[in-house]
C-alpha cells in the first residue's frame, strides 16, 4: 500500500534538473511532497488533490495523474540547498489511509 | 516555544524499561501524529489523533501505547521494547477535517535506542 518512488537516489550538479516519481497501486485522493535534510524533520513542499492539478513554487513543481495514480516532482536549475531526501505521501480515496513513499535521496554537488 | 517540540531528543533504554515520549504543538492544530522512521525504511504512520480521539492505528504492537490528553499534547508510552524498535520517532500536527489534505508540521524527533 505504500507508494513506490523512483529513482532511489540521484546526484546532480548545480543547475541541472531532476524528476522524482511516486507511484501507487491504490486510487488516490491527494499526494503530498516533503523534503527531509539529514538530521532534520521533514518539511512540507506541496499537496496535490485529485483532479490532475499541477502546483509549483519557485523552481520546484509537481503534477498528479490520478488515472495512473502517479505524481512527479520536478526540480529545475537545482541548487545546493535542494539536497535531501524527498518523500511523497499518498492519501487513498477509499478512506483515511495515508502512507509515505520509500524516499528519494537527492544530492546536489557544485 | 513555537511549532512542534519533542522531548527527549535522545533516549536509550533497556528492553525491560518503561519510558514515555512527549510531543507538544503550539500551532492550534486539532490533529497529531506519531511516525516511526527506521534506517532504510520509509516513514511509518503509527497513530493519528483528532480532537483527542484516535482515528488511525496502523497495526502497531501493543508495547507502544499512545495518549492524547488534549489537542496540544501527545505521548507515546513505551514498555518492553525490542532492539528492532530502535528508530527516530517523529511527531507531527496538522489541521484535520476527516482527511489528510493538510500540511503536516513535524517535530525534530526522538532518537530511540533499545539495548
Amino acid at each position: 500500500q505504500q507508494p513506490v518512488q523512483s529513482p532511489q537516489a540521484v546526484i546532480l550538479r548545480e543547475g541541472e534538473d531532476a524528476v522524482i516519481n511516486c507511484s501507487s497501486s491504490k486510487a488516490l485522493y491527494s499526494v503530498h511532497w516533503y523534503r527531509q535534510k539529514h538530521g532534520e524533520a521533514p518539511v512540507f513542499l506541496m499537496i496535490l488533490l485529485r483532479g490532475g492539478e499541477q502546483k509549483g513554487h519557485d523552481k520546484i513543481s509537481a503534477s498528479f495523474n490520478e488515472k495512473k495514480q502517479q505524481s512527479s516532482l520536478y526540480l529545475t536549475a537545482s541548487q545546493l540547498s535542494y539536497s535531501g531526501t524527498y518523500f511523497c505521501g499518498t492519501e487513498s480515496d477509499t478512506g483515511n489511509q495515508f502512507y509515505f513513499g520509500t524516499g528519494t535521496s537527492l544530492t546536489v554537488i557544485p | 516555544e513555537t511549532g512542534v517540540t519533542q522531548t527527549p531528543r535522545h533516549l536509550v533504554m533497556g528492553m525491560t524499561n518503561k519510558k514515555s515520549l512527549k510531543c507538544e504543538q503550539h500551532l492550534g492544530h486539532n490533529a497529531m501524529y506519531w511516525y516511526k522512521q527506521s534506517a532504510k525504511k520509509p516513514l511509518e504512520l503509527m497513530f493519528v489523533y483528532s480532537l483527542e480521539e484516535r482515528v488511525e492505528n496502523n497495526s502497531v504492537p501493543s508495547r507502544f501505547s499512545p495518549e492524547c490528553p488534549n489537542s496540544s499534547h501527545l505521548f507515546l508510552h513505551l514498555h518492553t521494547l525490542q532492539p528492532e524498535d530502535s528508530a527516530l520517532y517523529l511527531c507531527a500536527s496538522s489541521p484535520y477535517q476527516g482527511t489528510f489534505t493538510n500540511e503536516q508540521f513535524f517535530g525534530p524527533g526522538t532518537r530511540l535506542t533499545v539495548l
